[in-house]
């Protein structure tokens, strides 16, 4: 029971260079979710998808791409990385409908360093 | 557009003593989450709290809603230092809609001394 997982944990890149954030969850969630959480400024969602081929633009969708072609993935690319992108980047899930305390789960979260 | 105000901001207490958290939010809502991360770690779910004047409590730790205030309140009594981390309230846009996205406070870093 695996939850939420992202891959990578850590990543350092280079100004310019691009990369894709995977999250996968096994709870057959209908929504799922990224955020960025700098200090001081809580957690800021990024895009969200409320099923599979659905996306949509959240707080702080600028730089950021994402695609949800499997139920169980959504990932988040960065097409040109910036050192304003340096973050902590959060997936989370969520079923539609039947959840007894309508809760969101998480994932451990991927620390990611532009230079 | 939400808003979600916590404050404050920084809590440094001494153990043994009791201290309470505010969450204000500015549009309806009728759900309110508190989360616990610790340093380097993800968000831990505390309390989901679904109706007006709800409360719920586990262990030192208290929650209520007041969704005609519009306030969440999270009571620490008796702090020990195990409850040193930082605690966010989240509450969701559009509840009754098809989005539930969270919307957080900037979270309360909170320092339990001996």
């Amino acid at each position: 029971n695996a939850g939420v997982t992202q891959t990578p944990k850590f990543r350092v890149l280079k100004t310019g260079q691009s990369m894709t954030l995977l999250c996968a969850q096994d709870m057959n969630h209908e929504y799922m979710y990224w955020y960025r959480q700098d200090p001081g400024m809580g957690l800021r969602l990024i895009h969200y998808s409320v099923g599979e081929g659905t996306t949509a633009k959240g707080e702080v969708p600028d730089g950021y791409n994402v695609s949800r072609l499997k139920k169980q993935n959504f990932l988040l690319g960065l097409e040109s990385a910036a050192p304003s992108q340096t973050s902590v980047y959060f997936c989370a899930s969520r079923k539609l409908t039947g959840a007894t305390n309508y809760g969101y789960t998480f994932g451990s979260g991927t620390r990611l360093t532009v230079v | 557009e939400l808003k979600v105000e916590q404050n404050p901001l920084f809590l440094s207490m001494q153990e043994g003593k009791n201290y309470t958290i505010y969450c204000n939010y500015s549009t309806t809502s009728d759900r309110l989450y508190w989360y616990r991360q610790d340093p380097g770690k993800s968000l831990e779910s505390l309390f989901v709290l679904l109706s007006n004047g709800a409360v719920k409590q586990e262990g030192r730790l208290m929650a209520s809603l007041d969704t005609k205030a519009r306030l969440s309140t999270l009571h620490i009594t008796a702090a020990v230092h195990d409850l040193s981390a930082t605690y966010f309230c989240a509450v969701v846009l559009n509840s009754g809609g098809s989005n539930y996205k969270l919307t957080f406070g900037k979270g309360t870093l909170l320092t339990v001394n001996p």
